[in-house]
């Protein structure tokens, strides 16, 4: 079965400072997406950014970047210019090719500090 | 984007009773919903795969007489809590596929409270 760790409950970091969110997982797959959603209060889901685990290129949007590590099965997510809409809670969420069903980590909770 | 939404946004019911929540995609077709549910300050667990016109795929540890699921069209999928009790009190969320896309879009989620 695959599991999804985030190891960081809450962080904090300063306005136009940039933060980095741990996410680790376990897989015996080959073939997977592993995606960073963002839950803002009002907790609707949105997609931050998501990395096909086939590519070696790290996936970026914008001011959100990743650190994809395979072999170590390390998914970090890097906000560069944290700006005060970025506070949320920060799921990492693996997903095997051809189910559509995510396993989600239990997330970060990330406060942008004016 | 895409757009999922959710219906009702929150309900309060009495234990023993059945609560329906809607989950639409509106304006895409989407063959694949998915229900979650969210404890507080917790992550989102999935229930449930919901497929247009197939009986759903419950995970391990769901009860599917409890928390029937129906896909009737491209763009509805119900989740109907019977017989709630306090302890289903949860966020509940749903999902969609889009299938050009290969995309899944998020509800707004239902909150429902169980007295």
């Amino acid at each position: 079965a695959q599991t999804v760790t985030q190891s960081q409950p809450e962080m904090s970091v300063q306005e136009a400072e940039t933060v980095t969110l741990s996410c680790t997982y376990d897989t015996s797959e080959n073939n997977y997406y592993l995606f960073w959603y963002k839950q803002p209060p009002s907790r609707q889901m949105i997609l931050v950014i998501r990395q096909e685990a086939y590519k070696q290129q790290n996936a970026t949007e914008n001011r959100f970047s990743v650190n994809f590590q395979k072999a170590a099965k390390s998914f970090s997510l890097k906000i560069s210019d944290s700006q005060l809409g970025d506070t949320a809670m920060y799921f990492c969420a693996f997903m095997k090719t051809g189910t559509y069903k995510y396993i989600f980590g239990t997330g970060t909770r990330l406060k942008v500090l004016a | 984007g895409a757009v999922v939404s959710q219906h009702p946004s929150r309900v309060i019911c009495k234990s023993g009773t059945s609560v329906k929540i809607e989950c639409r995609s509106l304006d895409f077709q989407a063959t694949t919903m998915f229900w979650y549910r969210q404890f507080p300050k917790q992550s989102l667990m999935l229930m449930a795969t919901s497929n247009e016109g197939s009986k759903a795929t419950y995970e391990q540890g769901v009860e599917k007489d409890k928390f029937l699921i129906n896909h009737a069209s491209l763009t509805l999928s119900t989740l109907t809590v019977t017989s709630a009790h306090p302890e289903d009190s949860s966020f509940y969320i749903c999902s969609a596929r889009e299938g050009v896309t290969d995309t899944q879009y998020f509800g707004p989620g239902t909150r429902l409270t169980v007295l």
